[in-house]
């Protein structure tokens, strides 16, 4: 069974305008930490956001926040203000238990269009 | 900022022969791994190392890999036979214990 589903393959969005990219996740860990990585057409992963399964706030991190539903088991990642350098590949990934050894699982990716 | 580096950032090599990827992760992490991603695919998780020993490992890091950190900076995978299939880009990550950063990877073809 998938740990991590992204449902959407591609997305566009305006620039300047927010977007909302997908992201659930299936676990049984109380313990849990949600990323989210940019994959640019160079091919590096870029972290950007995380959130904490017993973080009471959702994350946020400059232009980037993570829309956390506990209940719902979704990580959504809510990108404001679209740039045109926004478009890449975006990865959500799970990691069960915080302890450092444990690795990410990642989803397949939306990729994200930003149009002029 | 401190960043993770991978050298080289290509590799062709020939079925069969042995190729050695290099990570050198952020200086004060804990916590390293190698991650491969074929061609339009997913990210997926090989190895994890820490206080010098493999932690845990996937069903892909097979006899034909090994991982080395031979100095207090250095982190290697190597693969001993390459098949065709073990053509991907591979990347290094570090982590100080939550977050992991990765390395701008190394895109290894095999022919």
């Amino acid at each position: 069974a998938q740990k991590i589903t992204q449902t959407q393959p591609g997305m566009f969005v305006q620039e300047k305008e927010a977007v909302t990219l997908d992201c659930t996740y299936d676990t049984s860990d109380q313990s849990y930490g949600l990323f989210w990585y940019k994959q640019p057409s160079s091919g590096e992963m870029i972290f950007l956001i995380y959130q904490g399964s017993y973080d009471e706030q959702n994350a946020t991190e400059g232009r980037y926040s993570l829309n956390f539903q506990k209940a719902r088991k979704s990580a959504n990642l809510v990108i404001s203000a679209s740039q045109l350098g926004d478009s890449a590949m975006y990865f959500c990934a799970m990691r069960e238990g915080l302890s450092g050894n444990t690795p990410l699982v990642f989803g397949k990716g939306t990729r994200l269009s930003v149009i002029a | 900022e401190p960043e993770v580096t991978q050298t080289p950032s290509h590799q062709v090599t020939q079925m069969g022969q042995e190729v050695i990827l290099r990570c050198v992760p952020i200086s004060n992490h804990l916590y390293f791994y190698w991650y491969r991603q074929i061609l339009g695919q997913k990210v997926e998780f090989l190895v994890s190392f820490y206080n010098n020993e493999i932690s845990e490992k996937s069903e892909i890091f097979d006899d034909q890999f090994s991982v080395e950190r031979p100095d207090g900076s250095n982190f290697t995978l190597k693969i001993r036979s390459t098949k065709l299939e073990d053509s991907a880009m591979y990347f290094c990550a570090s982590s100080p214990g939550l977050e992991q950063y990765f390395g701008p990877g190394t895109r290894l073809t095999v022919t």
